[in-house]
């Protein structure tokens, strides 16, 4: 997982600050994903982006949370008026994307922490 | 929508013995795939199974792609303290081009 690169790797915000995570995927991958993961829990889906489009965001929370995947630099979460609820690690993996065999490989993650 | 089951939960095994561990669905999925997240890590790619009934092993690990394509399997042999985290397992529903759906994960302890 050493390709995808996800900064920062730790974040402390204030409840009411924004947060915004950056992950650069894998050189030649246009397919990102960002999961969240709760202590003690699974990765939960949240949304998939290729380049300038979102694809799939049906893990997405409908307000305060946003992603974007733009033609140049990296993918971005972010997340306003951050609430307690909201600390977690949230991960980015990326794939070469194409239908078969499209593996995700994943960033060491950004860990929120909302005081 | 497609779930997966992953079973154990968690499970506490001595150190040398071997694990095994499963991953379930009502669905027909395409592709299996195997991580293992380190605590305070990223999940990192162990196997990736592209047929029904395939085996592929890497080390001391083997896993297999079930015949009915609804499961897949994970053994470990000999295990070492350094096996200790969470194994997931994820599949790509039989619809090729829709996202991986990831298992809930199983929890590896190892006692020395």
């Amino acid at each position: 997982n050493a390709g995808v690169m996800q900064n920062p790797r730790h974040l402390v915000r204030r409840r009411g600050q924004e947060a915004r995570l950056r992950c650069s995927p894998m050189k030649g991958h246009s397919h990102v994903y960002w999961y969240r993961q709760l202590p003690e829990e699974g990765l939960k889906f949240m949304v998939y982006l290729q380049k300038e489009n979102i694809i799939d965001e049906s893990g997405m929370p409908k307000e305060r949370f946003s992603a974007e995947f733009p033609k140049e630099g990296p993918s971005i979460l972010r997340i306003q008026q951050v609430v307690r609820g909201d600390s977690a690690a949230y991960f980015c993996a990326s794939s070469p994307g194409g239908a078969i065999g499209n593996i995700q490989y994943f960033g060491a993650g950004t860990r929120l922490s909302v005081l | 929508g497609q779930q997966l089951n992953q079973s154990p939960q968690s499970m506490f095994i001595q150190e040398g013995e071997d694990v095994s561990m499963n991953c379930t669905s009502s669905s027909i999925f395409n592709t299996w795939l195997w991580y293992k997240q380190d605590p305070g890590e990223g999940p990192v790619l162990l196997i990736a199974l592209y047929k029904a009934g395939e085996l592929t092993s890497n080390g001391r690990l083997t896993a297999q792609f079930g015949i009915t394509r609804k499961d897949s399997f994970l053994n470990i042999s000999a295990s070492i303290p350094s096996d200790v985290g969470i194994y997931f397992c994820a599949g790509q529903p039989n619809n090729y081009g829709q996202n991986f759906v990831f298992g809930p994960g199983t929890r590896l302890s190892v006692l020395p």
